[in-house]
């Protein structure tokens, strides 16, 4: 099993829509969690931290479940800016493991 | 500050021949990160110092990189040999907690 999965996508959604990604992660001890949004030929930029009680920030929640060793990020009303490729990070001591990233489009 | 920067930002080099990439991360930052993307793919762990401390490498990586921060501020990477498979996007990241910042990546191609 991989140290971090993700559903690769496409997503592809109108403007306005709803949109969840999950994440999921083998190292029970992993403490810290991140999701992190990268445009095409662009570098990974921080989105959120996800905290153990669940966080939001604007249009984006982000969960952790612990017991099922996932996190989610949920985009409400999808802008077409919003467009890219999330990608998940758990620590795995003092590493960060990157998932592979879900493709995001929202389209006009 | 402008953020973590990185040198060059891209490279071609035959195969066979050793490449030297260079990164500066945002000052305050003691921890600093090396990884390699490859297209489809997120960002895969190399290396990294705490200060200049290197503590930690990737099983993944092989005797022909090298990676330095001799005085805790800047890092280089340095492949030995390259091969084909080494053609990537190299990304650097600076923090004091978390994965932090990342510079714009050196794209490697090795013909």
């Amino acid at each position: 099993r991989k140290e971090v999965e993700q559903d690769p996508g496409p997503f592809n959604v109108p403007e306005g829509a709803t949109v969840a990604f999950n994440c999921t992660y083998s190292n029970s001890a992993s403490q810290s969690f991140f999701w992190y949004r990268q445009d095409c030929r662009k570098e990974p930029k921080l989105l959120m931290s996800v905290y153990s009680s669940g966080n939001e920030d604007g249009r984006f929640t982000a969960q952790l479940n612990r017991a099922s060793q996932y996190i989610s990020l949920l985009i409400r009303d999808s802008k077409l800016s919003d467009s890219a490729t999330y990608l998940c990070v758990v620590n795995i001591g003092q590493n960060f493991v990157f998932g592979p990233g879900t493709r995001l489009s929202v389209l006009p | 500050d402008t953020g973590v920067s990185q040198d060059p930002r891209h490279k071609i080099t035959k195969r066979g021949q050793n490449v030297t990439f260079r990164c500066d991360p945002i000052s305050e930052h003691n921890r600093l990160y090396w990884y390699r993307q490859t297209l489809g793919q997120g960002p895969e762990f190399l290396t990294y110092f705490q200060n200049e401390a290197q503590l930690e490498k990737s099983r993944l990586l092989s005797d022909r990189f090298s990676a330095e921060r001799p005085k805790g501020s800047f890092s280089t990477l340095e492949i030995q040999r390259t091969e084909q498979g080494d053609s990537a996007m190299y990304l650097c990241a600076s923090s004091l907690k978390g994965p932090g910042d990342f510079g714009p990546g050196t794209r490697l191609l090795v013909l």
